[in-house]
């Protein structure tokens, strides 16, 4: 079945980067998907990558996916304290999945100290 | 453009009351998803409808919880009865056939 695995806590200093990461284990996966949630908000659509890439860069943002591995990571550079939230990883078998349905991670706390 | 709006924003009520959760999903998505978020399982999916339909309600944790979406620009979950259990913050989501999932910014309900 899908599980996709995220570590609880993250903590950097403003300034630094901040590397989230998250497992997966359905290799059919068809999108990888970074959602952030910041506190009393829902979760807001940072970046996706389809599983043919192995890196996507938006930004200060940059998605590498190891398909061998089933790891994928979010790179977030120049940290800010505006950054602080919960980042959720989430794998989706796409359209012939059935509508896009998604399988979250636990989510990652980053917290950005000064 | 208008995102995803739920309503309520809160809702506090007790237990045995019966609880209905609104969702306008984002004109022209076809796709509408229920979510609840608790910090002991995190962020479970519920129900999701496709064109209207319910396609998936394996998520629907008892015959208390009911969802409907009577037309392209309206969805309902209702608990009948709560309880304290239940207390968590629901999400609605849309997305477009193969495309992303946009959030609303949830209900946070609270059954006493």
């Amino acid at each position: 079945g899908e599980d996709v695995e995220q570590s609880l806590f993250l903590s950097v200093r403003e300034g630094d980067s901040s590397v989230i990461n998250c497992t997966y284990t359905d290799s059919s996966s068809t999108y990888l998907y970074w959602y952030k949630q910041e506190p009393g908000a829902g979760l807001q659509l940072l970046t996706y990558i389809f599983s043919n890439m192995d890196m996507k860069q938006d930004q200060r943002l940059t998605v590498l996916l190891n398909k061998k591995d089933k790891h994928l990571s979010l790179r977030i550079a120049d940290t800010q304290t505006g950054d602080s939230a919960i980042y959720f990883c989430a794998e989706s078998l796409g359209f012939t999945g059935g509508g896009n349905k998604l399988t979250f991670g636990t989510g990652t706390q980053l917290k950005v100290e000064l | 453009d208008a995102g995803v709006i739920q309503s309520p924003r809160h809702e506090v009520t007790e237990m045995g009351q019966e609880v209905t959760l609104r969702c306008k999903p984002i004109s022209g998505h076809d796709y509408l998803f229920w979510y609840r978020q608790t910090m002991m399982r995190g962020l479970e999916l519920l129900i999701y409808f496709n064109n209207n339909v319910p396609i998936d309600d394996s998520g629907m944790p008892e015959d208390r919880f009911s969802a409907k979406m009577p037309n392209a620009s309206f969805s309902t979950l209702k608990i009948q009865p709560s309880e304290p259990r239940d207390s968590a913050v629901y999400f609605c989501a849309s997305s477009p056939p193969g495309g992303a999932q946009h959030f609303g910014d949830g209900t946070r309900l609270s059954i006493l």
